[in-house]
């Protein structure tokens, strides 16, 4: 399967400061990108959808304004969380997929954020 | 089985024995399911996946069952082996957008020597 990497695999953060997260499509041109997001013992819950060249689209529920997506090329999109608060801590996912109709969408291996 | 909360409904197996994992989704227009295994700090692994056009499919020591008429899916894993212990999630692959997934709640599958 193709591979997709995040970075960092973690990262410790004050309150209120911000942190971004990459996704990157090592052998692939990604043209849309998942942010996921999952809390301890929880299942993953979806954050928005990034295509290439253009905005995100975030779930209800999620503020567009703190979780910033950027997906400026067909390898990367990051996410930066702003003015991150201890309740941002949780487990930040990606996925890709490529081009095409119905082509496999690639997770990366995550990203622990906490914030102190 | 499902779960609505903060803890994973957990399944103990022995091992070499078989499991079977079941989850509920929520769309009946879905037409893709995927099951991932995720193990503790890491991302989901890709198990096995089938198309609403089939009721069954068959992995290497894995099977899906698929029945649309309760919406509903199950894993079944052979020979449950150590290696196996981990975090299980079904996904829905939402309508209209390829790649975009709605997960299951998960289930914690721990095997016992």
């Amino acid at each position: 399967g193709a591979v997709v990497s995040q970075h960092p695999s973690w990262v410790i953060c004050k309150s209120g400061t911000s942190v971004k997260i990459e996704c990157r499509s090592l052998d692939f041109q990604a043209t849309t990108m998942f942010w996921y997001r999952q809390f301890p013992k929880q299942s993953l819950m979806l954050m928005a959808t990034s295509n290439e060249g253009s905005k995100a689209t975030y779930e209800q529920g999620v503020e567009k304004d703190k979780f910033l997506i950027n997906h400026a090329s067909l390898t990367l999109s990051t996410l930066t969380v702003t003015s991150a608060h201890p309740e941002d801590s949780s487990f930040y996912i990606c996925s890709a997929r490529g081009r095409g109709g119905k082509t496999e969408a690639f997770f990366g291996q995550g990203t622990r954020l906490t914030v102190v | 089985g499902e779960s609505v909360g903060l803890h994973l409904p957990t399944l103990s197996v022995q091992e070499g024995d078989n499991s079977i994992i079941n989850c509920a989704y929520s769309n009946s227009a879905s037409d893709y399911f995927i099951w991932y295994k995720q193990e503790s700090g890491k991302g989901p692994q890709f198990i096995i996946d089938i198309r609403s056009n089939m009721d069954k499919r068959q992995g290497q020591r894995v099977t899906v069952l698929l029945n649309k008429t309760v919406k509903h899916l199950s894993l079944q894993i052979a020979a449950t082996q150590p290696g196996d212990s981990a975090v299980y999630f079904c996904a829905e692959n939402m309508v209209g957008s390829w790649g975009k997934l709605q997960f299951g709640a998960g289930t914690q599958v721990v095997v016992t020597p």
